[in-house]
């Protein structure tokens, strides 16, 4: 595609519940990051995928939190058992390579009530 | 530890005026650097980068930024800002021994009529 895509771009869930974030990354590009904006907040690093290397995973806040790349595209983020404090936007970003230009998508609008 | 340092939460220009959103960063070697733009309820969009070569480069929206090592310092500017600049920017650090993307906590800017 010509860009970055998220889904949903908003979802409203109860406590206790799981919820995905399915990120579909620009064609070709090998590397693919999620982060986490909260109201008024930065943007915090949560996972990083590069081609078929483990992931780094060691921005994930909590067990609850996860996600996998399939065939090297698509990523899902799985957030297990909201919390009202994962109330958040989830950006994925997506980069031809390592180093090079990284560009994100519009986010998902998550609301945990 | 590698940083990312946007001492500005706020600035209010007016229509017109100049522009200077202040940037520093901790990094041992030599950054990659970058510039974004949020407005709201959008996702990020990449308004210049810096890699090597020329420390002033150019970017879209006629927006500049001047990389100055010895000051670890990235500023973005502008010499006339219009009022659909108003949104909120954030300078980000790229670093090569980890793949990660480093964000400032962002400067939200105002514009006046």
């Amino acid at each position: 595609g010509a860009g970055v895509s998220q889904s949903p771009s908003n979802k409203v869930t109860e406590k206790g519940k799981d919820v995905e974030l399915r990120c579909d990354p620009i064609s070709g590009h090998t590397a693919l990051y999620w982060y986490r904006q909260s109201l008024g907040q930065g943007l915090e690093f949560l996972i990083y995928f590069q081609g078929n290397s483990a992931p780094d995973k060691s921005g994930l806040p909590s067990d609850r939190f996860s996600a996998e790349r399939t065939g090297g595209s698509v990523s899902t983020l799985t957030i297990q058992r909201t919390q009202q404090e994962d109330s958040a936007v989830y950006l994925c970003a997506s980069s031809l390579a390592p180093g090079n230009t990284i560009y994100f998508g519009e986010g998902s609008w998550l609301t945990v009530v | 530890a590698q940083s990312v340092t946007q001492p500005d939460i706020h600035i209010t220009v007016s229509e017109g005026a100049s522009l200077e959103l202040r940037c520093n960063y901790s990094y041992g070697a030599t950054p990659y650097l970058f510039w974004y733009v949020q407005s709201p309820g959008q996702g990020l969009q990449l308004l210049l980068k810096y890699f090597s070569g020329d420390t002033l480069v150019q970017g879209i929206k006629g927006f500049e930024a001047e990389f100055k090592r010895s000051q670890s310092s990235f500023n973005l500017r502008k010499p006339s800002v219009h009022w659909s600049d108003a949104a909120e920017y954030f300078c980000a650090v790229f670093m090569d021994s980890s793949y990660k993307l480093i964000f400032g906590s962002g400067t939200r800017l105002l514009v006046r009529p």
